[in-house]
């Protein structure tokens, strides 16, 4: 029969353009922030963090804004390219610095050559 | 760094045979976790270690799994007897104590027939 699984939320998009993958949270005593990227048959790999205190933090390509008051988190990716085509999941903690990560469901981004 | 070590990379057993998975954390990371992912769960946590004791073990799905850390450079997630819904890639990841970014190594996939 047919299988069921986590229906993942996709975003397509067109080569060059600029992608943003949204991730909303619902522990509001949470307060470090990061984004993974998960390419086909590989582990989760880390691109960019953030702690409660900031609202945006920069990175090589790559934005992470945090809006505390809507408890939304997104990241931003310029000039999407074809190797950024990977599932992306966001993750949180309190921080006590001794818990582990909170994982979302991710979103599946498909970057279209 | 090699960054964290799993192995094997691919296991195929079947039903009723012991399994075990094994992971070389990240050197100097005194936290380690095991998930399981799967196209139903997502990303499931299934146990994590700190300091090579075994902290939060509330994700793992019976008594047919079970986990050790016997030194802060190894540790293995067994599962005796296996089952076909035990098939899964298995993910082991270290962190710094008191950071919170979680390294993930390649993973372990596994199927049982």
């Amino acid at each position: 029969g047919e299988s069921v699984g986590l229906h993942l939320p996709t975003l397509s998009v067109q080569e060059g353009d600029n992608s943003i993958i949204n991730c909303a949270y619902s522990n509001s005593a949470s307060d470090y922030f990061i984004w993974y990227k998960q390419e086909s048959g590989k582990g989760p790999q880390f691109i960019i963090d953030i702690r409660s205190n900031m609202d945006k933090r920069q990175g090589q390509r790559v934005t992470v804004l945090l809006n505390k008051t809507v408890k939304h988190l997104s990241l931003q990716i310029a000039a999407t390219q074809p190797g950024d085509s990977a599932v992306y999941f966001c993750a949180e903690t309190p921080n006590s610095g001794n818990t582990p990560l909170v994982f979302g469901k991710g979103t599946r981004l498909s970057v279209i050559a | 760094d090699a960054g964290v070590i799993q192995s094997p990379r691919h296991e195929v057993t079947e039903m009723g045979q012991e399994v075990t998975l094994r992971c070389k954390p990240i050197s100097g990371h005194n936290s380690l976790f095991w998930y399981r992912q799967t196209m139903m769960r997502g990303l499931e946590l299934l146990i994590y270690f700190n300091n090579n004791v075994p902290i939060d073990d509330s994700g793992m799905p019976e008594d047919r799994f079970s986990a050790k850390m016997p030194n802060a450079s190894f540790s293995t997630l067994k599962i005796q007897p296996s089952e076909p819904r035990d098939s899964a890639v298995y993910f082991c990841a270290s962190r710094e104590h008191f950071q919170e970014t979680q390294y993930f190594g390649p993973g372990t996939r596994l199927l049982v027939l």
